[in-house]
């Protein structure tokens, strides 16, 4: 099973819809989860932590699922800037150190 | 704001030549890192820097790679004979906490030929 693992979509949607994505990862002892969002040939930026009771940033939702080892993200009245790719990240724990563990990305197209 | 810079922002270079990529991380941050998207593909974990010592590295990270804090505040990703898979995007990245919210530079663009 992948470390973190993510459907690649694309995923495409008119403006206004609503989108959610899932994320699943492997190592139960994981802690720290994340959504990045990655513009086409740009460094990913942060977009939202993710926390245990789940947690709202506008129009952005993220929720954590520890029995199923899965984190999502929920997008209300999408807009055309909302396009572009959204990394899970997760950090796997090793031994006393740390990695931040990138899942391969949801395309996202809103669609005017 | 503060922010991780690097340099170069693209570098193109021949199969079996050097390459140092250099990264500024935000001042205050303790632990620095070194990710690689390959065009079209995820995000990759190279290594992970803290107190002065890898903390952690992938297989991707092989003898030909290698990092240094040679002061205090670069930090560099050497790449001793380069191949053409290693031509990608390398990002650095840096943290407050080990396990805490990763800033990103805005990459360097290494072209092998």
């Amino acid at each position: 099973r992948k470390e973190v693992e993510q459907d690649p979509g694309p995923f495409n949607v008119p403006e206004g819809a609503t989108v959610a994505f899932n994320c699943t990862y492997s190592n139960s002892a994981s802690q720290s989860f994340f959504w990045y969002r990655q513009d086409c040939r740009k460094e990913p930026k942060l977009l939202m932590s993710v926390y245990s009771s789940g947690n709202e940033d506008g129009r952005f939702t993220a929720q954590l699922n520890r029995a199923s080892q899965y984190i999502s993200l929920l997008i209300r009245d999408s807009k055309l800037s909302d396009s572009a790719t959204y990394l899970c990240v997760v950090n796997i724990p090793i031994q006393g150190a740390q990695k931040l563990v990138f899942g391969q990305g949801t395309r996202l197209t809103i669609n005017p | 704001e503060p922010e991780v810079t690097q340099t170069p922002s693209h570098q193109v270079t021949q199969m079996g030549q050097e390459v140092i990529l250099r990264c500024v991380p935000i001042s205050n941050h303790l632990y620095f890192y070194w990710y690689r998207q390959i065009l079209g593909q995820k995000v990759e974990f190279l290594v992970s820097f803290y107190n002065n010592e890898i903390s952690e590295k992938s297989e991707i990270f092989d003898d030909q790679f290698s990092v240094e804090r040679p002061d205090g505040s670069n930090f560099t990703l050497k790449i001793r004979s380069t191949k053409l898979e290693d031509s990608a995007m390398y990002f650095c990245a840096s943290s407050v906490l080990a396990a805490g919210q990763l800033f990103f530079g805005e990459g360097s663009r290494l072209t092998v030929l």
